[in-house]
């Protein structure tokens, strides 16, 4: 099945600079990759996505990288702001309708200092 | 995701216990999940599904089982089985917007203990 591995673990910035996240999967039949953010306390959440047929995507401060060969997908965002500290999961499936199982990355905790 | 409400908000069982999470949802939506959350983890499925009367098995379904009887219900049901249920439950539900792709929606999650 489908494997999503995802790097790194934590992350510590300075306000105002920008954070990477990466992530590969395993499955290349997969084509569909969420990027969702959990802050402390609260629910997961849908910050960004990409379909395989797109290799960037951006939305204001934030942008969504995917390199199919490779088979990894980053998340970047721009001009670290203290509340963009938080838990982020990258995921990837097979499709895009309802019901396709979502496989998750293990997170990565971004902390942004001012 | 104000729409989808799990029950309780804490959940302390004592071993060989089974106990039920609630999720219910009144978004329309067809699908709905349930993962667990850990530590260092991310999160993981246990089961979805796509319509009712009907669910799959997600990565680590042993030990726990589900019904889907009604569209707006999804209970999960931890069995004595499950060797380690201490954990943050998470229910979602999604629908796929015209052309895709979808958005899952989260519930706030319950958080069970084994005493």
């Amino acid at each position: 099945g489908e494997n999503v591995e995802q790097h790194p673990s934590t992350l510590s910035v300075q306000e105002g600079d920008s954070a990477v996240i990466k992530c590969t999967y395993s499955d290349s039949a997969s084509n569909y990759f969420p990027w969702y953010k959990q802050e402390l306390g609260k629910r997961p959440q849908l910050i960004i996505d990409i379909r395989s047929n797109v290799g960037e995507k951006k939305d204001q401060r934030i942008a969504v990288t995917l390199n199919k060969t490779a088979k990894h997908f980053s998340l970047h965002i721009t001009e670290t702001q203290p509340e963009d500290s938080a838990v982020y999961f990258c995921a990837a499936s097979k499709g895009y309708q309802a019901g396709t199982a979502l496989i998750f990355g293990k997170g990565t905790t971004l902390s942004v200092s001012s | 995701d104000g729409g989808i409400t799990q029950s309780p908000k804490y959940l302390f069982r004592k071993e060989g216990q089974n106990v039920t999470l609630s999720c219910e949802q009144n978004l329309n939506h067809d699908a709905m999940y349930w993962y667990r959350q850990d530590p260092g983890q991310g999160l993981r499925l246990i089961y979805y599904s796509q319509i009712v009367n009907d669910f799959q098995k997600g990565d680590i379904a042993e030990g726990y089982s589900v019904s889907r009887e009604k569209k707006e219900s999804f209970p999960l049901t931890v069995t004595s089985a499950q060797k380690n249920p201490t954990a943050f439950y998470l229910c979602a539900s999604s629908i796929p917007p015209a052309g895709g792709p979808y958005e899952q929606f989260f519930g706030p999650g319950t958080r069970l203990t084994v005493l």
